[in-house]
């Protein structure tokens, strides 16, 4: 089994929509959680962590569900810049943060 | 601030053939990292350095892989021999030394084995 499970989309909405990712992990002992954004052929930049109360950054919310091993990023006012690949992202029982685990991405297209 | 930088961008060698791999962190980032993504496949861990020691190794394929650092600075991959399978995207990372620091990331060098 995977440690990180996404949906791979693609995801097409027009600007303006709302679009929500989820993710599984498997470790039910992690304790970090991220969502990165990659765009094509670029590299891995951190969108945001995810803490346990749920979190915020502008049209950005990003959720935790340690019981269920589920993670959620919402987008609201979906922009064209927002097309990009998301990354869900957690580390494993016992290891340095740096030992991430990724999943394989959700694809966004935000189109006029 | 310069970011990770990685070098080269892209290298394109044969079946057998050795390449090497350079990455230089953030300047002052002691935690260096290694990743791979293999197409069609999400990004792995390889291997994670604080300053010049091997804090964790075990995503390493195999031993045709070696990274090194010496001094604690910039970081080499050396694959040697390289196979077909090793073809790929190959990310390094560096963050500060404070527990929860992010994890800054290369642009990547993009290997090709043919």
């Amino acid at each position: 089994r995977k440690e990180v499970e996404q949906d791979p989309g693609p995801f097409n909405v027009p600007e303006g929509a709302t679009v929500a990712f989820n993710c599984t992990y498997s470790n039910s002992a992690s304790q970090s959680f991220f969502w990165y954004r990659q765009d094509c052929r670029k590299e891995p930049k951190l969108l945001m962590s995810v803490y346990s109360s749920g979190n915020e950054d502008g049209r950005f919310t990003a959720q935790l569900n340690r019981a269920s091993q589920y993670i959620s990023l919402l987008i609201r006012d979906s922009k064209l810049s927002d097309s990009a690949t998301y990354l869900c992202v957690v580390n494993g029982r016992g290891s340095t943060l740096g030992r991430l685990y990724f999943g394989r991405g959700t694809q966004l297209t935000v189109w006029p | 601030e310069a970011g990770v930088t990685q070098f080269p961008s892209h290298s394109v060698i044969e079946k057998g053939q050795t390449v090497t791999l350079r990455c230089d962190p953030i300047s002052g980032h002691d935690n260096l990292y290694w990743y791979r993504r293999v197409m069609g496949k999400e990004i792995k861990f390889l291997l994670h350095f604080v300053k010049e020691s091997k804090q964790d190794e075990s995503g390493m394929p195999n031993n045709r892989f070696l990274a090194e650092r010496t001094g604690g600075t910039y970081s080499t991959l050396k694959v040697q021999p390289a196979e077909l399978e090793d073809s790929g995207v190959y990310f390094c990372a560096s963050s500060q030394r404070q527990k929860n620091s992010p994890l800054h990331f290369g642009n990547g060098t993009r290997l090709t084995v043919t």
